[in-house]
């Protein structure tokens, strides 16, 4: 099982360049989301998302875009990016519940903006 | 808003135990995880314990949950050099699937 795929592993961007960070599950889950990692502040939440077409902002939201088209793809954007956006990016995939549901990560992107 | 803490660093001997401690803030938590993350991977979930239990043991893994002062603990019985990694607590709301990280404890087993 593939699970949750990120690509690309890395990249490097200038400021000011856009480019789209892919996500995608194939394990029918509902719930998808994108965190940033920087040291010392854990995985903080930029967007997230309950179900194909439904998209909601987390703690970091400001200069990147997501949408969900579909149930397997969750893409992030960033328009314009800065150099304070550097940082390891991760998508996870979970079944919605009220119960236990375990959370699946991707491999994470590594991003630099010079 | 909820808030995770974690202490950054936990040096240990090989064959001792580890205790990682996490305070959280949010009451209405429901669940409770540990994740570990080795070197340049993603997060893999080690352990959870449902917020009306006071303790869970998995293997080598013991979890115990204070409620009353939100504080939770992860208990590695004879730390190996392959349990070298950083270590994060999670907590889940009532409401939905989000989860709240801690900053992550790196542990390191020395030989």
């Amino acid at each position: 099982n593939a699970g949750v795929t990120q690509t690309p592993k890395f990249q490097v961007l200038k400021t000011g360049q856009s480019m789209t960070l892919q996500c995608a599950q194939d394990m029918n889950h509902e719930y998808m989301s994108w965190y940033r990692q920087d040291p010392g502040m854990g995985l903080r939440l930029i967007h997230y998302s309950v179900g194909a077409g439904i998209t909601d902002q987390g703690e970091v939201p400001n200069g990147y875009n997501v949408s969900r088209s579909t149930t397997e793809d969750f893409p992030l954007r960033l328009l314009s990016a800065a150099p304070s956006q550097t940082s390891v990016y991760f998508c996870a995939s979970s079944y919605s519940s009220t119960g236990h549901t375990e959370a699946f990560f991707g491999q994470g992107t590594r991003l630099t903006v010079v | 808003g909820e808030d995770v803490e974690q202490s950054l660093f936990l040096s240990v001997r090989e064959g001792d135990s580890s205790v990682i401690n996490c305070t959280y803030t949010d009451s209405s938590s429901t669940y409770l995880y540990w994740y570990k993350q080795e070197p340049g991977a993603g997060l893999q979930l080690l352990t959870y314990i449902f917020s009306n239990m006071d303790m869970k043991q998995d293997q080598r893994l013991t979890v115990l949950l204070n409620k009353k002062d939100k504080h939770l603990s992860l208990r590695i019985a004879d730390t190996q050099t392959g349990d070298s990694a950083i270590y994060f607590c999670a907590e889940r709301a009532a409401a939905g699937n989000k989860l709240t990280f801690g900053g992550g404890t790196r542990v390191l087993v020395k030989p």
